[in-house]
């Protein structure tokens, strides 16, 4: 399975950007970039995924490398709500759907 | 409820039980999901299902693991003869299709086992 690096927590005030970022050098040509997030004690919920361009919906924006050896999570305005583990997935056509989960990043957002 | 319903949510059992675990998918959702997660630790994949199928059991820990699927609905995950490192909170997923890749997972909110 492809790797993703991330940091492992991320500090951020409320109301300012955050840009939390993922390290994917060895992703193949099909394999899709998915964001899901964790909420203390809840299950992980769907942020995001994209192949090459940039996606943007209501919770985020994704923006993806020329190369696609990295990307970057983007929420616009961080509230207290958005406090929770972050994660960055790859996935590909042969894993049927198949997520395979890191330790992703931890964000605090401090009033 | 339109999400996926897991149960029991709570569930303490006695090294050496065997306890069920049991995940009502979104209606309609062909692909099925079991994931683990241990204290302060990420997700492990368990095994996935494709309609009653399962073509990816790769997760499973041990043979005291299995699941089944049926009706394309309901599935239930079994353990038996529990030990103390089974304790985790286990999580159910399901997606429209597992064979698009693109489908967004949805989560149950987990049934915590505890084995004393």
């Amino acid at each position: 399975d492809a790797k993703t690096t991330q940091p492992n927590s991320m500090e951020s005030n409320e109301e300012e950007p955050v840009h939390l970022p993922c390290n994917h050098s060895t992703i193949s040509g099909t394999d899709y970039i998915h964001w899901y997030r964790q909420l203390p004690s809840q299950g992980p919920e769907y942020v995001i995924h994209g192949l090459t361009s940039n996606v943007n919906n209501r919770m985020a924006s994704l923006a993806i490398a020329e190369d696609r050896k990295s990307s970057t999570l983007i929420l616009h305005r961080a509230t207290l709500r958005d406090a929770a583990v972050y994660y960055c997935i790859l996935s590909s056509r042969n894993q049927g759907g198949k997520l395979i989960f890191g330790q992703g990043t931890e964000l605090s957002v401090k009033p | 409820g339109a999400g996926v319903s897991q149960s029991p949510s709570n569930k303490v059992t006695e090294k050496g039980k065997d306890v069920e675990l049991r995940c009502d998918p979104i209606s309609g959702h062909t692909a099925l999901y079991w994931y683990r997660q241990s204290l302060g630790q990420g997700l492990e994949f368990l095994i996935y299902f494709q309609g009653n199928s399962a073509p990816d059991k790769s997760g499973l820990p041990s043979d005291r693991f299995s699941a089944e699927r049926t009706g394309g609905s309901v599935s239930t995950l079994t353990i038996q003869r529990t030990q103390q490192e089974d304790s985790a909170v286990y999580l159910c997923a399901s997606s429209i299709s597992g064979y698009r890749d693109t489908g967004e997972l949805f989560f149950g909110e987990g049934s915590r086992l505890t084995v004393l």
